[in-house]
């Protein structure tokens, strides 16, 4: 089936600007996750939906990071007034649920602030 | 917060050879996954462990629940080109009743034909 999907691919925005991530989880999946991974970096948890309960946004690194889930399914990551320090990729994953650990990721998004 | 070690950062091999990599943690881990990234995709699930002392493998894959549970390790035989990529461990601890998983820095792994 379907794996987990993210747009854009790749992101180029100037300093400043906010910038739109969206991810689409593999259908059934409750549990999403969105990751921070800089240039030869591990991964870098940011915030976690498990269906409708409240997010765990304690990886969010700052106030101008948001992300939200509508329906339980599709999510979309917003970075506000984007610093050159944002640039990244931004992995999306999700899996099962409650109890089950195996995520799956999408591509990620490269975004690059300029 | 839990931790994970992954050393070396980066590993160098002959086509052909076998190559083990571990993983540490600070604490007791109860789930163990071993994910792998190659350049401009997201990482792919390898092997997942969920018992001590468990071994399993995916082909040329083996992985395995250290017993003390503050460890596993991957094993690859028979290396080719393509198992070139980015290997990273994750792990649950006991703690917490979320799913979230901790990740390793990963290891680069270079294969020379």
């Amino acid at each position: 089936g379907a794996g987990v999907s993210q747009s854009p691919s790749n992101k180029v925005t100037e300093k400043g600007k906010d910038v739109e991530l969206r991810c689409d989880p593999i259908s059934g999946h409750t549990a999403l996750y969105w990751y921070r991974q800089s240039l030869g970096q591990g991964l870098e948890f940011l915030i976690y939906f498990q269906g409708n309960s409240a997010p765990d946004k304690s990886g969010l690194p700052s106030d101008r990071f948001s992300a939200e889930r509508t329906g339980g399914s599709v999510s979309t990551l917003t970075i506000q007034r984007t610093q050159q320090e944002d640039s990244a990729v931004y992995l999306c994953a999700s899996s099962r649920g409650i109890g089950n650990y195996e995520q799956y990721f999408g591509p990620g998004t490269r975004l690059t602030v300029t | 917060g839990q931790q994970l070690n992954q050393s070396p950062q980066s590993m160098f091999i002959q086509e052909g050879e076998d190559v083990s990599m571990n993983c540490t943690s600070s604490s007791i881990f109860n789930t163990w996954l071993w994910y792998k990234q190659e350049p401009g995709e997201g990482p792919v699930l390898l092997i997942a462990l969920y018992k001590a002392g468990e071994l399993t493998s995916n082909g040329r894959l083996t992985a395995q629940f250290g017993i003390t549970r503050k460890d596993s390790f991957l094993n690859i035989s028979a290396s080719i080109p393509s198992d070139v990529g980015i290997y990273f461990c994750a792990g649950r601890g006991s703690t917490g009743a979320n799913s979230k998983l901790t990740f390793g820095k990963g290891i680069t792994l270079s294969v020379r034909p």
